[in-house]
């Protein structure tokens, strides 16, 4: 079974400011990656899949990047509705398809 | 647009069973491989199970293996899991989802509400 770690835990950022998370796995997983954003009593959204492709609505300030085992997501000038948890998954080795544990980013 | 709407959640003793519903609209449902993902409270996303367009494959994580069957009808665009020998483990709320396309092409572009379980005597 592929594990993803992700890192930090929490990221405190106040707006307008650069967001970078990152994911790392336990073996490569090429490009097969994606990137979720979830809010509290919702339910996640894909942003970015296959670590680069930005799914339909997701705006242009989240990018994705990395390959095999290092993943990163930036988000530029972060806004206030971006205030969440990311949690990336692999497609690669399954089943299982795997998730990180989650990165919370908060308002400092 | 695309809607996913889950029901049969609620509270349910340990070793007993639930079915979850999760009706699919406004996409062609059977071209598409389905999941379903859980969240147990505070916790992170773990993935369940999923099924083929034609519903003749399908996968489990180890942890419901054995316990939890998915399956699908096309004819009514609705997916299913019954989860039988449920424990306290389980409680979590119990997402639907739709892939992107395949099962190899497993990220979920679209999710349902959420149904929760609870397994509680």
């Amino acid at each position: 079974e592929i594990v993803l770690t992700q890192s930090p835990a929490t990221l405190s950022l106040s707006p307008g400011e650069r967001a970078t998370l990152s994911c790392r796995a336990s073996q490569s997983v090429s490009s097969y990656l994606a990137w979720y954003q979830q809010k509290p009593g919702q339910a996640p959204r894909l942003l970015i899949y296959d670590a680069s492709t930005r799914a339909t609505g997701t705006p242009a300030r989240f990018s994705g990047s990395g390959s095999g085992t290092d993943f990163t997501l930036t988000i530029n000038s972060l806004e206030p509705e971006d205030f969440a948890v990311y949690y990336c998954q692999q497609r690669s080795n399954w089943p299982p398809f795997t998730f990180g544990p989650g990165t919370k980013v908060d308002v400092k | 647009e695309v809607q996913l709407l889950e029901s049969g959640g609620g509270l349910v003793q340990p070793g007993g069973s639930l079915r979850l519903s999760c009706a699919a609209s406004a996409f062609t449902f059977s071209s598409y491989a389905m999941t379903w993902v859980r969240q147990a409270p505070g916790k992170g996303l773990e993935w369940v199970s999923a099924v083929s367009g034609t519903g003749g494959s399908t996968y489990y994580a180890d942890s419901v293996k054995g316990r939890f069957s998915i399956s699908r009808d096309n004819s009514k665009n609705t997916l299913y899991l019954q989860m039988n020998s449920l424990r306290a483990e389980d409680t979590a709320v119990y997402y639907c989802a739709k892939c992107l396309g395949g099962l190899g092409w497993a990220y979920f572009d679209y999710w349902g509400q959420g149904t929760l379980v609870t397994v509680s005597s």
